[in-house]
């Protein structure tokens, strides 16, 4: 079955830098485009970036481009979300997600446990 | 990117009523809307795809309605286990795949 853990969260004092991975397996990882989702404390849902099948396209939200970069390796079935420059407002769970269409759409399912992270000084 | 607009943000009911939580696409999704349960503590869980279609081992007290830029969750006969925050998302229009802010299902 599909199966999503992320790693590498932590507490980071603002400005700060960590990197988070995500190990896919039950699925043919690199067939999948896969999308980064973050939900602050006490908030909703906030979609962070997404990256091709093959990691030639990668596309991030307004509110975190030019800090936090997506990437993958395909030859480990791993998802990862390089962070930058981070600030309080980075403070969130953040989930690896697999939409259910191969080209990057669709809906999530299943979902990893996530991975906190913690921005504070 | 497509803004999803849910409410009310607070549904207060009773064990055994229904609950009509309501979604709205600032622009037309067609059918491409997903609905998620969240509890405290979880990740979330898919309830709907394809706006009317149930996921897998979902119950049928739960139903999904809508298309364009309207879409309803139902849940009639609410249980115990169905108190949690309720998100709709649109993957419509990607690769942003935006979520509307939620609606909590709390007891009344």
């Amino acid at each position: 079955q599909v199966q999503l853990v992320e790693s590498g969260g932590g507490v980071v004092q603002p400005g700060g830098s960590l990197r988070l991975s995500c190990a896919a397996s039950g699925f043919t990882f690199g067939d999948f485009g896969m999308h980064w989702v973050r939900q602050a404390p006490g908030k909703g849902l906030e979609w962070v970036a997404m990256i091709s099948f093959d990691g030639s396209d990668k596309y991030h939200a307004d509110s975190v481009k030019g800090r936090l970069t997506i990437s993958r390796d395909n030859s480990k079935n791993s998802l990862y979300l390089q962070m930058n420059s981070l600030t309080t407002e980075d403070t969130a769970v953040y989930y690896c997600a697999r939409p259910s269409f191969t080209g990057g759409s669709g809906w999530f399912d299943p979902w990893g446990q996530g991975t906190l992270v913690t921005v504070s000084s | 990117e497509i803004v999803m607009t849910q409410s009310p943000a607070t549904l207060s009911v009773s064990p055994g009523e229904s609950a009509t939580l309501s979604c709205r696409a600032s622009q037309s999704v067609s059918s491409n809307l997903a609905w998620y349960q969240q509890k405290p503590g979880q990740a979330p869980s898919l309830l709907i795809l394809g706006a009317s279609i149930r996921a897998t081992g979902i119950p049928a007290r739960f139903s999904g309605s809508g298309s364009g830029t309207e879409f309803t969750l139902t849940i009639s006969s609410l249980q115990f286990e169905d108190f949690a925050v309720y998100y709709c998302q649109q993957y419509s229009n990607w690769p942003a795949l935006t979520f509307g802010g939620g609606t909590k299902v709390e007891i009344k």
